[in-house]
């Protein structure tokens, strides 16, 4: 079975320090793997894929995530939290060989608070 | 500008009534889908269409109805027979769901309130 798993449902950080946002997937074979960003009463935005090239992927706005297969983590991290980035944040996986019906799981999301 | 439109932003509603929320996208994308989102939750899948003509229900389809006439346009009617119709509603798309490595496109959502 395929599944995503979001660790923390809701993640606060002070302005100026690092920040992580975990994220756990259970998949038969190598999937592709997505973080989207979400601002209040918007739709989502695509922070970064992972697609079975480079393990550490970087995106949007100082945003990056490193594939870990061993863990079966795909993590999102920023060095300095800005206060624009306070947001809903989703995984998603898409695993390679699922076919049939719709193949992309998403996380229930975790909720960045930004501390001034 | 290539991307995904739904109107309205903001939609009020009576009871008993249905309403259909509009979503249309110039991205040539095959793959299209409807989602939504209740406060401090995930996205729940409504239907989702990998080619004209063609849908297939999502995880809570009850209640709801589409329709996939053109490749860019993928209605969707809230009927009275929904029980708890309220919610943000997320329309996406995708360039093809025959390949893993592509991401879905999110439309600006709708919020639609029924008292």
């Amino acid at each position: 079975a395929q599944s995503v798993t979001q660790l923390d449902s809701h993640v606060s950080v002070s302005e100026g320090t690092p920040v992580l946002l975990r994220c756990n997937y259970s998949s038969s074979y190598s999937p592709s793997l997505f973080w989207y960003v979400q601002h209040p009463n918007k739709g989502l935005q695509l922070l970064l894929k992972y697609t079975s090239a480079a393990t550490l992927v970087k995106g949007i706005n100082g945003f990056e995530a490193e594939f870990k297969k061993s863990e079966t983590s795909f993590h999102l991290t920023k060095p300095s939290a800005h206060m624009s980035d306070a947001a809903e944040y989703f995984c998603v996986v898409s695993p390679l060989g699922e076919t049939g019906a719709n193949n992309l799981f998403f996380g229930t999301g975790t909720r960045l608070t930004v501390i001034p | 500008d290539g991307g995904i439109t739904q109107s309205p932003k903001y939609l009020f509603r009576k009871e008993g009534q249905n309403v259909t929320l509009s979503c249309e996208q110039n991205l040539n994308h095959d793959a299209m889908y409807w989602y939504r989102q209740d406060p401090g939750q995930g996205l729940r899948l409504i239907y989702y269409s990998q080619i004209v003509n063609d849908f297939q229900k999502g995880d809570i389809a009850e209640g709801y109805s589409v329709s996939r006439e053109k490749k860019e346009s993928f209605p969707l009617t809230v009927t009275s027979a929904q029980k708890n119709p309220t919610a943000f509603y997320l329309c996406a798309s995708r360039r093809s769901r025959d390949s893993i490595s592509y991401e879905q496109y999110f439309g600006p959502g709708t919020r639609l309130t029924v008292t």
